[in-house]
């Protein structure tokens, strides 16, 4: 069973169009993010969420809107895309001892 | 925010090797953690390490919160262990700042 699961795995399609990705965990965690990891690997926190309430919004387009429908769940919906927002984006989960459990990411390629 | 620096950038090793990488912040943090990307992306956390000391296996890690600095220390290395290694650090559990990570080449 996946801890943390991300769907879908890959993500190709044309500029101007709007996707979701969506995220699960199953570990009872009550905090869950996303970030970014750009084509030089640098990881980048989006958003994080705590019991389905945002925390952090870390100054992303708002484009970019995620979804929380309950703590086990955060999607993240993009509108509008843009070549420069193919990267890799991860979802994690922790308790609040912070110890962080990452998907395997979405590849996401804006063409 | 919080500024993370890791050295060296690149690092090849022949299998069976030791190896230390570094973690330098600029402020102090309430959380630190090191991450391993293997080469299929998947990152996985190594440790949770605010302070003081751990070990797991062939891997431990020392953080000196009062120098604003952590080490990761690789013995015996092996072809597995290849891959990106990020240092992430963090006032609270909320947002982390990842360094621009460590990449290891072990070869056999």
């Amino acid at each position: 069973d996946t801890a943390v699961s991300q769907t879908p795995k890959y993500l190709v399609t044309q500029m101007g169009n709007d996707k979701s990705i969506k995220c699960e965990q199953n570990l009872g965690h009550d905090t869950m993010y996303w970030y970014k990891q750009d084509s030089k690997k640098f990881l980048k926190i989006m958003f994080s969420y705590n019991n389905k309430e945002l925390i952090i919004n870390e100054t992303v387009p708002n484009r970019f809107s995620p979804k929380s429908p309950d703590k086990a769940h955060l999607n993240l919906h993009i509108n509008s895309l843009e070549l420069g927002d193919s990267a890799v984006y991860f979802c994690a989960s922790s308790p609040p001892t912070g110890i962080y459990t990452f998907g395997s990411g979405t590849r996401l390629t804006v063409v | 925010g919080i500024q993370v620096e890791q050295s060296p950038p690149d690092l090849i090793l022949q299998e069976g090797a030791n190896s230390t990488l570094r973690c330098n912040f600029s402020d102090s943090v309430n959380n630190l953690q090191w991450f391993h990307q293997n080469p299929w992306g998947q990152l996985i956390n190594l440790f949770y390490i605010p302070s003081g000391t751990k070990q797991n296996g062939r891997l431990s890690a020392t953080t000196v919160a009062t120098e604003r600095y952590s080490l990761l220390y690789i013995s015996s290395s092996q072809t597995t262990d290849s891959g990106v290694y990020f240092c992430a650090v963090g006032h609270n559990f909320n947002k982390f700042y990842f360094g621009s990570g460590t990449k290891l080449n072990v070869k056999p």
